[in-house]
This record gives structure tokens, sequence and C-alpha cells, in this order.
């Protein structure tokens, strides 16, 4: 099993519609998780750190189950500006950094 | 406030030569990373340093070596280059494993 898995996509939704994303992860030692984003030719971003009680920004919301060892990010309301590729990450606990390979989303007009 | 600066953007090498990559972390951060992505794929870590201390390492040979200088900046270096050595290379730093990471911009690296 990859130690971080994630549906690569290419995921195609209509503007304003929610889409979510899961992510998976074999090593239950893991200790802090996180989304990023990363457009076209561009470095990946932080989008935000991921919690077992969840976490909301604005349209985003994250959670984490360490139960079943995976994460998820909601995105409500889905704008244009959202497509790009969203990676989850994972930090271990013997500081090696893992990333998915990342899901493609293209929100279409 | 700065953000992570890497240097340069492009670089193209000859297989079998050894290459040097800088990155100079956002101001206040003292764990930097490094990553190798190749087209398609997520970034692959190379290892982290701590205070001048590698604190963690991915499946990457020996040939990928480090260092971290005590402003926080770092090397990659990367001896006997291979075709697949062809990536972009990311460098990126933040304040503690659990805050995240800023990343750079990238460097560019075609071994030829």
């Amino acid at each position: 099993r990859k130690e971080v898995e994630q549906d690569p996509g290419p995921f195609n939704v209509p503007e304003g519609a929610t889409v979510a994303f899961n992510c998976t992860y074999s090593n239950s030692a893991s200790q802090s998780f996180f989304w990023y984003r990363q457009d076209c030719r561009k470095e990946p971003k932080l989008l935000m750190s991921v919690y077992s009680s969840g976490n909301e920004d604005g349209r985003f919301t994250a959670q984490l189950n360490r139960a079943s060892q995976y994460i998820s990010l909601l995105i409500r309301d889905s704008k244009l500006s959202d497509s790009a590729t969203y990676l989850c990450v994972v930090n271990l606990r013997d500081d090696k950094i893992i990333f998915g390979k990342g899901t493609r989303l293209h929100i279409l007009p | 406030e700065t953000g992570v600066t890497q240097s340069p953007t492009h670089l193209i090498k000859t297989r079998g030569q050894q290459v040097t990559l800088r990155c100079s972390s956002q101001s206040g951060h003292n764990t930097v990373s490094w990553y190798q992505q190749a087209l398609g794929q997520g970034p692959q870590f190379i290892f982290q340093y701590y205070r001048e201390e590698e604190n963690g390492r991915g499946n990457f040979p020996p040939r990928f070596s480090g260092l971290q200088f005590p402003n926080y900046s770092s090397e990659l270096n990367v001896n006997a280059l291979e075709l697949d050595d062809s990536a972009l290379y990311l460098c990126a730093s933040s304040s503690g494993p659990n805050y995240g990471y800023t990343f750079g911009s990238g460097t560019r690296l075609t071994v030829v």
C-alpha cells in the first residue's frame, strides 16, 4: 500500500458545485496533515492544516479521520479559480514528509 | 517578510557532473526541506534540516546531500548526475512540523 494515496482525477465540476477529495495514508504514526494547492508550473501553496476536529476556512473544509486513516477536503460553491491540483501531505513522526501525487480539479464555466 | 527564494531558476548539466542548488528560507523559519518533483507527480521528499542538522530523509541515494547554514539558508548537492535527476527541485521552509511549509518557486534542472 502506498504511503499516501489520492485519486488523480481529473474531477470536472461545474462552477458553483460542491466537490470532495479524499486521501488515505498507511502509517498510523503520522503526526500532522495538510492540504496544498498547486497551479500548473508553480510551487505548492499551503491551503490548510487538517485536524480531527475539522478545520474550515471560508468555502473550504478539511477533516481528519485517524481511525480510518484518511483526510478529506470539501470545496463548496466552487469557482473557476479553484482549478488546480490538490496535494495531500502527511508528516511522519520520524520527520519524513510524504506528498500524495495530487488530484486535478477542473471547474467548468 | 520575505518568502523562500531559490537559485538558480533553471540549470542544464551534463550526466556525471555535480550541481549545487541554493535556498534562502522565509524569515523566522528554522526548518528547511527539499523535494524533487517530476512532471505529473507529487513532490518527493529528499531530506529536511533543522538547526543545521539533517533530521529526516526520504528514499534518495547518498549522492543527494545537503547543508543548512546558521542563517537557516540551505544547499542541495547532487553528485554524479543521472538523466533521471532531471526535475523541478523545490525548497520549503517552516517554523516546525505542525505549521506547514512555504515553498520557493523551484529550480528546474535538466540533465543531458
